[in-house]
């Protein structure tokens, strides 16, 4: 059974905080993705990662950064955590083809104080 | 550039129907379908392919019409598994996937 587990389901930070959010994925999926899910917004993508060390900017990946040292792992960087990056954070990872489907993490629901 | 799903809403009782477009700007080729329940992960539904036949989940069925850029998902005699967002995915340029803002259905008995 294919599975995407996220560090976190709820996570409280200060502003000006780094933050780290990890991934993991065990199906062996060359791709992965970070995206924030906010009201009447849907799911909008912040990096994307097509192989080890391999990175994408998606469309709004200013405040973010990630990083993939092993295949199955897959972390979103907040540098200096902000209030207007409290949101829902969800991973996800698909086979060889991005518009593959794809396989979502539960999520890390973010508050910045 | 996202799709556009329609209603951003609907409210069902048990047993009712209710029908879920997704609207794309450009010639769409294919469109995934997600449900996600509350507090949890969106889980893919299906995906509609280009001249493919409808295709079914359960009694959540779907179909794709190319000259009108859209899907339509149909829920027939809803559940109360039901509730939920449901999104659509449609592929970019960059043949990653654009996600509409999800239609929020709720089933209540």
């Amino acid at each position: 059974d294919v599975k995407v587990t996220q560090s976190s389901r709820y996570l409280v930070k200060r502003t000006g905080e780094k933050v780290f959010l990890e991934c993991v994925q065990d199906m062996d999926h060359e791709n992965m993705f970070w995206y924030r899910q906010d009201p009447g917004l849907g799911l909008r993508l912040i990096y994307f990662s097509y192989d080890v060390k391999m990175k994408e900017k998606g469309d709004i990946p200013e405040g973010y950064s990630v990083s993939r040292e092993k295949k199955e792992r897959f972390s979103l960087i907040l540098e200096s955590a902000s209030t207007n990056q409290t949101s829902m954070y969800l991973c996800a990872s698909s086979p060889r083809q991005v518009s593959d489907t794809q396989y979502f993490g539960p999520g890390t629901r973010l508050t910045v104080l | 550039q996202q799709p556009v799903q329609s209603p951003q809403a609907v409210i069902l009782r048990e047993g009712e129907d209710a029908v879920i477009n997704c609207s794309s700007s450009k010639a769409l080729y294919s469109v995934h379908w997600y449900r996600q329940k509350h507090g949890e992960a969106p889980v893919f539904l299906m995906i509609l392919l280009k001249g493919g036949e409808q295709k079914g989940h359960e009694k959540i069925s779907a179909s794709f019409n190319e000259k009108k850029q859209q899907s339509s998902l149909y829920l027939t005699a809803s559940q109360l598994s039901y509730s939920g967002t449901y999104f659509c995915g449609t592929p970019r340029a960059d043949y990653k996937l654009s996600f509409g803002a999800g239609t929020t259905v709720t089933v209540r008995a």
